[in-house]
């Protein structure tokens, strides 16, 4: 399958400072790529949806102001987790797909914690 | 949004079947996925079926009926590496793909 490449795979970082995490597909062009968070023994539940070229899409009661999608190109998007808290602490994942009817694969998640 | 439900967890014994049920209510349907996920790592892909009917894929074998909105993942053979959090997920009319909250199966010698 394709690969998706998340990085960092960890981070750790102050309250109240910015994480940037990136998302990369590396052998194919990502039309369309997804964020999730994942709390502990909890779900996969949806952030926002980002195409190439455009504003991200993002779900109901995710910040939009707080959660800074840029997907500038077809191989890479970045979420940044402006003035983080230790509520933010959780695991992000990113998935990418070639378009709409085709398979997303993830990328390695990143853990988050904010002390 | 989506409905999806599947159990919370599972245990069975090595060597043994176990089966996976899933239901789901979604605004269109455009297929359903079953990923494993170990703890701390990302879901990996294990099958997708739009059709229905039965996809068999060695070990592993994925059921849909559409009409009943209905899924089950039937585990054989269970080593103990199969022990995991199962997700069902489904790619909706909007193409956005909605997780259950995933079913933990234990594998037991």
């Amino acid at each position: 399958g394709a690969v998706v490449s998340q990085h960092p795979s960890w981070v750790i970082c102050k309250s109240g400072t910015s994480v940037k995490i990136e998302c990369r597909s590396l052998d194919f062009q990502a039309t369309t790529m997804f964020w999730y968070r994942q709390f502990p023994k909890q779900s996969l539940m949806l952030m926002a949806t980002s195409n190439e070229g455009s504003k991200a899409t993002y779900e109901q009661g995710v910040e939009k102001d707080k959660f800074l999608i840029n997907h500038a190109s077809l191989t890479l998007s970045t979420l940044t987790v402006t003035s983080a808290h230790p509520e933010d602490s959780s695991f992000y994942i990113c998935s990418a797909s070639e378009g709409r009817e085709t398979e997303a694969f993830f990328g390695q998640g990143t853990r988050l914690t904010v002390v | 949004g989506q409905n999806i439900d599947q159990p919370t967890e599972m245990t069975a014994t090595e060597g043994a079947i176990v089966q996976i049920n899933c239901t789901y209510q979604t605004s269109g349907f455009n297929g359903l996925f079953w990923y494993q996920q170990h703890a701390g790592e990302a879901p990996t892909f294990l099958s997708y079926n739009v059709l229905d009917g039965l996809e068999e894929k060695g070990r592993f074998s994925s059921f849909l009926s559409r009409s009943k909105g209905y899924s089950y993942l039937l585990l054989k053979e269970l080593q103990m590496k199969d022990s995991a959090s199962y997700l069902c997920a489904v790619l909706a009319g909007d193409y956005k793909l909605s997780f259950g909250a995933g079913t933990t199966v234990t594998v037991r010698a």
